[in-house]
């Protein structure tokens, strides 16, 4: 059973454009929700995260939404950029767990 | 920085042979893990390991084995390669960072063909 629900699969984004993923989770024990970015031919990196107690949280270009009630969160990337073209991967966990549940992956294709 | 490194970034293995791919870590975390990734899958969580000579197995464990002998090295095995498990291998190490939480650091994969 897949933890956490992530779309769009794959996105497409003019330079200059908003990129948005939606990710959605159903265990409330979760209290840490970050935000892994992945290159091609790398690993993926923690880009940004969020607790649940804000409901966003922004660093650059990059924004997470966190809706408590409704158990979702999303990123937006502001001012996309070619160099963001990216697989996105949400996450859940404890603040202090061991573990991580991903979601599918974004494939985003910012053109130029 | 941290490193996670795994051994080897293309593979080429035949049906049938067993085929180790190897992982290490220079920052002394307990936590380790192998995903698997494919598209339109995301990644997909195959072993992973709290402790030396600890293992759990994930969502998709069959065909595989792990070991972890030494704490900075964990070790996956597939036992009987079959073409169903070509695929990208990532390997990562957790710690949960003082007041900023649970962190993954993940290898740069390795890239897996069976034939």
């Amino acid at each position: 059973q897949q933890q956490v629900k992530q779309s769009p699969q794959s996105l497409i984004v003019q330079k200059g454009g908003i990129s948005i993923i939606n990710c959605a989770y159903e265990n409330t024990a979760f209290d840490y929700f970050p935000w892994y970015q992945q290159f091609p031919g790398k690993g993926p990196a923690l880009l940004i995260a969020i607790r649940p107690d804000v409901s966003e949280k922004k660093e650059g270009r990059f924004t997470i939404s966190f809706n408590k009630s409704a158990k979702q969160f999303s990123l937006h990337i502001m001012d996309s950029q070619p160099g963001d073209s990216a697989t996105y991967f949400c996450a859940a966990s404890r603040w202090t767990g061991n573990q991580f549940y991903f979601g599918t992956g974004t494939s985003l294709t910012v053109i130029p | 920085d941290v490193k996670v490194t795994q051994s080897s970034r293309y593979l080429v293995k035949r049906t049938g042979e067993k085929v180790f791919l190897e992982c290490v870590q220079d920052m002394d975390h307990e936590n380790m893990f192998w995903y698997r990734q494919d598209p339109g899958l995301g990644l997909r969580l195959i072993y992973f390991s709290y402790d030396v000579k600890m293992k759990e197995k994930g969502d998709i464990p069959e065909g595989y084995s792990v070991s972890r002998e030494k704490k900075e090295r964990f070790s996956l095995i597939l036992e009987s390669a079959s073409t169903n498990q070509t695929s990208m291998y990532l390997c990562a190490s957790l710690t949960v960072r003082t007041g900023r939480g649970t962190e993954a650091f993940f290898g740069q994969g390795t890239r897996l063909t069976v034939v």
